[in-house]
Formats: structure tokens, C-alpha cells, sequence
């Protein structure tokens, strides 16, 4: 099976600050790693595949990278919307989704 | 535009059959482009992808779920449903219904989600 870890579990953040978030893999999935944006007691949204990839819609202030197995989404200036939990996906093998990374208001 | 919207009992008792549908507007089930897939969340954790459908019946699923998993389809009614055998506690989440696109390699529209609580 492979793992996803992702890094923080949380962080508090103010509106306008740069976020990265990381997400590693126990093995080699080339770039097959989505990410996706939740609200409380709503459905993820995908925000970003293939790894650097933006989805239709998504603002230009999210972005994706990767380098090895270890993967990042970018906030580049953290809006009051972005107040979230971020999981990202691999497509590797089947599907195994990480743990999350809550982004909270500071 | 794409819908997805859950169906199904809103409580279950242990050993019993879990059956969902997913009913999709704005596309069809018959898309050679897409898979029609089951993701759940039980309360305060991750999501955990539970399987697929193509519209050719071609169908994958989790290895930790597959013994008690089955996802059909029926294109008549643009729907497909999950059946989840001999449910436990363990099995209390919110359930998504989702397209799958790429390879699949993403999920790309969701539906609203059904909470599904398995309690004796």
C-alpha cells in the first residue's frame, strides 16, 4: 500500500500569508497526486492534479509542486475563503488519500 | 453542469446490507471518458476511496474493502450504486459519490455526501 503523510496537521495563518503544505509519499508515484480543498460537512473540491495542474475555476494563488516523493501546495496570499482542511491524493496505486492539514484563522 | 446527489437509508444496524445510489445530471454514466466512483469519510478523519465503475462494467476497488464491496451501474437511469455487505460500527462515515476523471487519476465533481450511521 502506499502512504501518503502530510505536514503540518494544522496550522494557524493570517489573511495575506504565504501556506505550504506537504504531502510525501512512502514510494515513487511520478505525479499522480491531486489535491483538494474541504469544508466542514461539504464535499472536497479538487483544486489540483497531475500535481502542478489547476483546476478549471481554482484561483491562480494555489499552485502545486513536487520534487522527488515529496509533494507541496502553495497558497501564495491566503484568502478569509481558504480557511479549509487540504488533502491530497495519490492515483499511483488505487487511491489513498493523506491525513489532512486543518488551515485555521490566527 | 454536473450533479451528483446521494441516496440511501439514513441509519443501518450491524450485519445489515448498505446500499447506495448516486444519481448524476449534466453527463452520463455512459461517458467512455469517466469512472463512477464511492469515497467515504467516517466522522473527524480522512477519506478512503472505497471503488469505481466504467460504463463498460470494468470495476476496481480498495483491497481492504473488496471482499464486501460491489459497485453496478444502470445507464437507463444514469445511476450507479455501491452495496457494502455485513456492516459494522467501523463503517459509520459520511459517502461520496464522485467522477472520476483522467486515467482515473482525480476526482472531479462530488456529490453532497450521505452521512450513514451504523448503530445496534
Amino acid at each position: 500500500d502506499i502512504q501518503m503523510t502530510q505536514s503540518p496537521v494544522s496550522l494557524s495563518a493570517s489573511v495575506g500569508d504565504r501556506v505550504i503544505i506537504t504531502c510525501r509519499a512512502s514510494q515513487n508515484i511520478k505525479n499522480y497526486l491531486s489535491w483538494y480543498q474541504q469544508k466542514p460537512g461539504k464535499a472536497p473540491n479538487l483544486l489540483i492534479y497531475s500535481a502542478s495542474t489547476l483546476q478549471s475555476g481554482v484561483p491562480s494563488r494555489f499552485s502545486g509542486s513536487v520534487s522527488g516523493t515529496a509533494f507541496t501546495l502553495t497558497i501564495s496570499s491566503l484568502q478569509p475563503e481558504d480557511f479549509a482542511t487540504y488533502y491530497c491524493q495519490q492515483s499511483y496505486s488505487f487511491f489513498t488519500f493523506g491525513g489532512g492539514t486543518r488551515v485555521e484563522i490566527k | 453542469q454536473v450533479q451528483l446527489q446521494e441516496s440511501g437509508p439514513g441509519l443501518m444496524k450491524p450485519s445489515e446490507t448498505l446500499t447506495l445510489t448516486c444519481t448524476v445530471s449534466g453527463d452520463s454514466v455512459n461517458n467512455d471518458f469517466f469512472y463512477w466512483s464511492w469515497i467515504r469519510q467516517p466522522p473527524g478523519k480522512a477519506l478512503e476511496w472505497i471503488g469505481y465503475i466504467h460504463y463498460d462494467g470494468i470495476t476496481n476497488y480498495n483491497p481492504s474493502l473488496k471482499s464486501r464491496v460491489r459497485v453496478s451501474i444502470d445507464p437507463s437511469k444514469n445511476q450507479f450504486s455501491l452495496q457494502l455487505l455485513s456492516v459494522t460500527a467501523a463503517d459509520t462515515a459520511a459517502y461520496y459519490c464522485a467522477r472520476g476523471a483522467g486515467a482515473p487519476d482525480y476526482f472531479d465533481y462530488w456529490g453532497q455526501g450521505t452521512v450513514v450511521p451504523v448503530s445496534s
